[in-house]
């Protein structure tokens, strides 16, 4: 089976403007996740999506926006980008919404924001 | 929320020696799983091992055990005769049955094997 993939893995943009991130789970994993990852604030949940539909977002303004396809291919939309938001975003999938899921990560995609 | 602590920013370790690394956390649920995860210089995180509240047997995955400790909030991970490729930083992360797959993550323990 593939992984998780993410594209880009790396990507420069300049305050302000927009990126989009893409994630492709696991074949049959409905379940993708996100998260920020920073030196300082560690790993940082931003939403999950369980068959089209957002199941839980973690405490990220609303610039920080997902969504999932029916192939259960996800994307993140980051808008008005700051500084701060420079960091490791990581996609994960699982198979499951309940039970002891494990997370199988991607390899994440560098944004760095200047 | 719940709150994953790891007081141990690093550690380091000689070859085919042993290891345990520190997480404590924070919660008032009575059924919730537990995680242990690498992530190596590369990035790409790989799940070492996991624990479901309910068992009180400690889990094991070849070289890698954990000591858990429910009513402490405890939950070590021990590497035994400890390789190179161990070196990594490792991630405590707790799971509540009632969030989907939002994990809490701890900062992080940078191990360092010494040859």
């Amino acid at each position: 089976k593939a992984g998780v993939t993410q594209t880009p893995r790396y990507l420069i943009k300049t305050r302000g403007q927009q990126v989009t991130l893409s994630c492709s789970p696991i074949s049959g994993h409905r379940s993708v996740s996100w998260y920020q990852q920073t030196p300082g604030q560690g790993l940082q949940f931003l939403f999950e999506y369980f068959s089209e539909t957002q199941r839980n977002k973690g405490n990220f303004p609303g610039r920080f926006s997902g969504r999932q396809f029916s192939n259960s291919r996800s994307e993140m939309n980051v808008s008005t980008l700051e500084l701060g938001d420079s960091a490791l975003y990581l996609c994960a999938s699982s198979d499951q919404g309940a039970g002891a899921n494990v997370l199988t990560f991607g390899a994440g995609s560098r944004l760095t924001v200047l | 929320a719940q709150t994953v602590t790891q007081s141990q920013p690093e550690m380091s370790v000689q070859e085919a020696e042993t290891v345990t690394l520190s997480c404590t956390y924070d919660t008032s649920e009575s059924d919730y799983y537990l995680f242990w995860y690498k992530q190596p210089p590369s990035r790409q995180m790989i799940l070492v091992i996991r624990q479901e509240a309910y068992k009180q047997q400690n889990a094991t995955e070849n070289r890698f055990s954990v000591n858990f400790q429910k009513a402490a909030k405890s939950f070590s991970l021990k590497i035994s005769d400890s390789q190179l490729g161990d070196a990594a930083m490792y991630f405590c992360a707790y799971r509540s049955p009632n969030t989907g797959n939002q994990f809490y993550f701890g900062t992080g323990t940078s191990l360092t094997v010494i040859p």
